[in-house]
């Protein structure tokens, strides 16, 4: 059965931490995404990925950073956490480039950042 | 002007009844459109793809495309207590970089009256 893991369900955060996210997918994906999904605004794209090393910022990149050092694994960083990113987050990965395969969600992190 | 609308919702539909879901978009060299459903408190799942105008069924599910008017639907028909959720519509754009991305509507709250 194919796999995304998201690192943690919940996290509390305290403002200015500095917060990583982390997903992992089992299923070989050159892709990987990361969403955050608020009431309202529905799933936004943050940063994704098509390869090892490899990022593009998404719809709203900024406060985020992102790291793929290794194929399976894309993580989310919070430079310096603040309330308006308290959120869930969802990480996604799908198989190739160009000819548009499903999208696999990990379970998400719900972040609350105090 | 966002890049996909979707109306809120939320949408109420007699058990047994046809649901007809709307998503409008706004790139004209979109290729590919995506229907998740969502439960509450569960990542999005996919259930529909469409790629060339016209209708596409499957099972219980159509989905619809006209590219000319840059309009995608859903119809469930039959439809059941077990339809309700969240429906977002996705679909393909072109990023900075030439790179494909998947953007999400806001989403339509179904629910069915039994």
């Amino acid at each position: 059965d194919v796999k995304v893991t998201q690192s943690s369900r919940y996290l509390v955060k305290r403002t200015g931490e500095k917060v990583f996210l982390e997903c992992v997918q089992d299923m070989d994906h050159e892709n990987m995404f990361w969403y955050r999904q608020d009431p309202g605004l529905g799933l936004r794209l943050i940063y994704f990925s098509y390869d090892v090393k490899m990022k593009e910022k998404g719809d709203i990149p900024e406060g985020y950073s992102v790291s793929r050092e290794k194929k399976e694994r894309f993580s989310l960083i919070l430079e310096s956490a603040s309330t308006n990113q308290t959120s869930m987050y969802l990480c996604a990965s799908s198989s190739r480039q160009g000819a548009w395969e499903k999208l696999f969600f990990g379970s998400g992190t719900q972040l609350s950042v105090l | 002007q966002k890049e996909v609308e979707q109306n809120s919702g939320p949408l109420s539909v007699p058990e047994g009844a046809i649901a007809s879901l709307n998503c409008t978009y706004s790139d004209r060299g979109s290729q590919s459109f995506f229907w998740y459903r969502q439960y509450s408190g569960k990542s999005p799942e996919l259930i529909m793809f469409i790629y060339s105008n016209g209708d596409k069924e499957d099972g219980r599910f159509t989905a619809q495309l006209n590219k000319a008017s840059q309009y995608v639907s859903l119809l469930i028909r039959d439809s059941q207590p077990s339809d309700s959720a969240t429906y977002l519509c996705a679909v393909n754009t072109e990023s900075n970089f030439g790179n494909e991305k998947l953007t999400f509507g806001t989403g339509t709250r179904l629910t069915i009256i039994p």
